[in-house]
């Protein structure tokens, strides 16, 4: 089965870092995606890990570790704008599905 | 390039009904997957179609189907609507060969009555 696990929500200020952990046990792994969601919106795209380590994207970093199953997404110098929902997903090369986990909504605040 | 396009935005069924929604990938992806989101659930697989081919299929009943055409363009079918249907779908294009990013369509947003 997979389990795919990240906080609920978490508040920041603007100007502050976030650091958003994903977890999970899964029975087939290729990938760890990172999304983003504004409300009423389609989720856009991240990062992409596949091996360990750390990837950073400007403002965004994603970490991976797969023999611990955990990941997470860094967000620097918060802005106003990156109010959203992040969600963390699986990705299993056979069937090109991925498997999400349940989002974390973000706050930021002036 | 273009981006994946949904149609119809928003949809209003009552139970019962049945409803097609339609998603048209990026030009030369020839995977699309369908998803739906719901507050409780949240993003859930529903199926993936390749080469007009479905290579997975998530855990929802018989009632959800779909097909993909020649052109990539996909269909996904709701047979006998249920109040529980009432969320967004989201379609998501990819290449199809490999590990590659799912860029997703802005969805439809149904609403069953």
């Amino acid at each position: 089965g997979q389990n795919i696990d990240q906080p609920t929500e978490m508040t920041a200020t603007e100007g502050a870092i976030v650091q958003i952990n994903c977890t999970y046990q899964t029975s087939g792994f290729n990938g760890l995606f990172w999304y983003q969601q504004h409300a009423g919106e389609a989720p856009t795209f991240l990062s992409y890990n596949v091996l360990d380590g750390l990837e950073e994207k400007g403002r965004f970093s994603s970490f991976l570790s797969r023999s611990k199953g955990y990941s997470y997404l860094l967000l620097k110098e918060l802005q106003m704008k990156d109010s959203a929902s992040y969600l963390c997903a699986v990705f299993k090369a056979a069937g090109n599905k991925l498997t999400f986990g349940g989002g974390t909504r973000v706050l930021v605040k002036p | 390039k273009a981006g994946v396009t949904q149609t119809p935005r928003y949809l209003i069924k009552t139970r019962g009904q049945q409803v097609t929604l339609s998603c048209s990938p990026i030009s030369g992806h020839r995977s699309v997957s369908w998803y739906q989101q719901t507050p409780g659930q949240g993003l859930q697989f529903l199926f993936e179609y390749f080469s007009e081919t479905q290579r997975n299929k998530g855990n929802f009943p018989g009632r959800f189907s779909g097909r993909q055409f020649s052109n990539s363009r996909s269909e996904m079918n709701v047979s006998t609507l249920e109040l529980g249907d009432s969320a967004l779908y989201l379609c998501a294009s990819s290449p199809g060969q490999g590990t590659e990013t799912q860029y997703f369509g802005p969805g439809t947003r149904l609403l069953v009555l």
